[in-house]
């Protein structure tokens, strides 16, 4: 049973240019999640969601990010116009329909850098 | 949720038990204590959660006090892949078939020692 994949490890964008992040749960979970950790510094949620669901973005940059988890195939984080301060390294997580009393499953992460 | 206090950073001996300690005095009733821990340049790892009783798994144990203001997380053979950073989050369960966001601290960085 694979983990919570993510996929590049690492991306390097120039300023302007737009970075694309997947991330595809494990088997038989259906509850996304993705977290920024910026140098040397904690993890912060961005966003919540489950297939073809927003449902929590309070932790999304107004502008530029987006997120999808369609029906079919990985979550996609996009980040339009990326500036050096969006280096960082984003984790997803997954956790099952009833994750309630669940802990999440990271994956290894997406190291963006601009340059 | 409520906030959790941990000690920035802590010691331990290779072969000794590690007792990470996590002040949560505004829990509420409803709001669950939950341990990660992210080694670096690693994704975070989930160690263990529990309500008011103690909880063990194959990683861990959780002490919760009876008043549950306070928790220890204990590592009872620390070796030295366990030097990571250790989180302590308090957050309440949704409903069921709903997910939660978990707001990570600093944590305590945990260095293991030969």
């Amino acid at each position: 049973n694979a983990g919570v994949m993510q996929n590049p490890r690492h991306l390097v964008r120039r300023r302007g240019q737009e970075a694309r992040l997947r991330c595809s749960p494990m088997k038989g979970h259906s509850h996304v999640y993705w977290y920024r950790q910026l140098p040397e510094e904690g993890l912060k949620f961005m966003v919540y969601l489950q297939k073809e669901n927003i449902i929590d973005e309070s932790g999304m940059p107004k502008e530029r990010f987006s997120a999808e988890f369609p029906k079919e195939g990985p979550s996609i984080l996009r980040i339009q116009q990326v500036v050096r301060g969006d280096s960082a390294a984003y984790f997803c997580a997954s956790s099952p329909p009833t994750g309630v009393n669940y802990g999440y499953t990271f994956g290894s992460g997406t190291r963006l850098t601009v340059v | 949720d409520a906030k959790t206090t941990q000690p920035p950073s802590m010691d331990c001996a290779e072969g000794r038990a590690a007792n990470l300690p996590c002040n949560h005095s505004t829990i509420s009733g409803n709001e669950y204590v939950y341990w990660y821990r992210q080694i670096h340049s690693q994704g975070p790892q989930y160690i263990i959660h529990g309500l008011k009783n103690n909880e063990t798994n194959e990683m861990a144990s959780l002490i919760i006090t009876e008043d549950r203001k306070s928790s220890t997380l204990i590592l009872p053979h620390a070796t030295l892949r366990d030097t990571a950073v250790y989180y302590c989050i308090v957050r309440a369960h949704s409903n069921s078939n709903s997910g939660y966001a978990l707001n990570f601290g600093k944590g305590t960085s945990l260095l293991v020692t030969p």
